[in-house]
């Protein structure tokens, strides 16, 4: 599976929208991207994924770029509450084999 | 609920001793992972089993063992040959192209 990388941290105002950045240049076609964020002392919690299309869901969107080499995962009103680690990862579809979650973006949202 | 329940939450193990983390699920996931977290890094994988009775070493084997004798369940022993145990552990489960689920954790400390 492919390599991540991302800002080792980031800032953003209460309110705003959390933009937050993902390299995955050597990425394959079968390859899903994952993002996670670890609150502190907590376990990963699964935020959304993608192939190659934008996604939504309650929590986030999700846009990757059409060479499928970077990625963005946006909280459009950042609270206090998603100051966290965020992890991109990138996966094949059915794969059970290790995956790697590098050292992630930690965003600080502040007041 | 359906989830992941590690056991227990924090864990103090002495010189020479060997601990055993608990895993359980209820998801009827067929893959399960180990990883470990040390303070203000990421995760790295110690092993990961995708079906009953069988298991792969991931980057960190060494001074851990395993075993997979049900479904539902991937206990983790520290042993003594962990020269430097002390660290957050986090067991996850996943099944086909969802993502992982993540317990929330056991804090193993040296004492």
């Amino acid at each position: 599976d492919a390599k991540t990388t991302q800002p080792p941290s980031m800032d953003c105002a209460e309110g705003r929208a959390a933009n937050l950045p993902c390299n995955h240049s050597t990425i394959s076609g079968n390859e899903y991207v994952y993002w996670y964020r670890q609150i502190h002392s907590q376990g990963p919690q699964y935020i959304i994924h993608g192939l190659k299309n934008n996604e939504t869901n309650e929590m986030a969107s999700l846009i990757i770029t059409e060479d499928r080499k970077s990625s963005t995962l946006i909280l459009p009103h950042a609270t206090l509450r998603d100051t966290a680690v965020y992890y991109c990862i990138v996966r094949v579809s059915g794969n059970f084999n290790k995956f790697y979650f590098g050292s992630g973006t930690k965003l600080n949202v502040k007041p | 609920d359906g989830g992941i329940t590690q056991s227990p939450k924090y864990l103090f193990r002495k010189e020479g001793q060997n601990v055993t983390l608990s895993c359980e699920q209820n998801l009827n996931h067929d893959a399960m992972y180990w990883y470990r977290q040390d303070p203000g890094q990421g995760l790295r994988l110690i092993y990961y089993s995708q079906i009953v009775n069988d298991f792969q070493k991931g980057d960190i084997a060494e001074g851990y063992s395993v075993s997979r004798e049900k479904k539902e369940s991937f206990p983790l022993t520290v042993t003594s040959a962990q020269k430097n145990p002390t660290a957050f552990y986090l067991c996850a489960s996943i099944k086909g192209n969802y993502g992982y689920t993540f317990g929330s954790g056991t804090r193993l400390t040296v004492v």
